[in-house]
């Protein structure tokens, strides 16, 4: 079992839904981070949370300390929101450990 | 202020032949990690240095591949006597100075191995 796990793994929806992309994790973590990876394959890092809410623009991530739970909210999505979206995790050591990724696709 | 730069973008090598990819990390910042993307897989952390030091490199392959970040300069992942299977995107990332609570990546555009 991955450290990791991220669901759905592909993803497509309708310019303007609002979408919604999960992250379990099962090791102590001191951070959980959603990155966005191009289709050009360049990495944007999008949020650092370790408790509760942040919000920046369309994008929402919440995360739940208790159940290891994290999510990526995307409202009103755009086309120009299709990427890879990518949890992983820190702890201790520094590193990050990825999950796997949700392909996103928004169709105009 | 210039992000995390990466040389060269695109490297293409014959089996056996050395590979040396340049991490130039954002200005302030004295961490540096190493992160591999092989095709269709996902990320996977390779090392992570600090100024003249190696402080964790379980992700590495145990031979052929070498890491360094020196007092002066970019950090060098180097890979000796490629192989096919070296094939991949190699990522750095670079964050400022520790914090307690993790701090956030920040990551260059990535260099695309090719081997022949």
């Amino acid at each position: 079992k991955n450290e990791v796990e991220q669901s759905p793994q592909n993803l497509t929806a309708q310019e303007g839904e609002f979408i919604t992309i999960n992250c379990s994790y099962s090791v102590g973590i001191s951070a959980l981070h959603w990155l966005q990876q191009h289709p050009g394959g360049g990495i944007v890092s999008l949020f650092m949370l370790s408790s509760g809410k942040k919000k920046h623009g369309r994008l929402i991530a919440t995360i739940n300390i208790q159940e290891k739970h994290s999510s990526l909210h995307i409202t009103a999505s755009h086309p120009r929101d299709s990427a890879v979206y990518i949890c992983a995790v820190s702890g201790s050591a520094r590193q990050l450990t990825f999950g796997s990724g949700t392909q996103l696709t928004v169709l105009p | 202020n210039a992000g995390v730069m990466q040389n060269p973008r695109h490297l293409v090598r014959r089996r056996g032949q050395e590979a040396r990819l340049r991490c130039s990390p954002m200005k302030g910042h004295s961490h540096v990690y190493w992160y591999r993307q092989l095709p269709e897989e996902g990320l996977k952390f390779m090392v992570y240095l600090q100024k003249e030091n190696i402080i964790d490199e379980s992700g590495m392959p145990k031979e052929r591949f070498s890491a360094e970040f020196p007092k002066e300069g970019p950090s060098i992942l180097r890979i000796q006597q490629v192989v096919r299977g070296d094939s991949a995107a190699y990522f750095c990332a670079s964050s400022p100075k520790f914090a307690a609570e993790g701090e956030t990546q920040y990551f260059g555009p990535g260099t695309r191995l090719l081997v022949l």
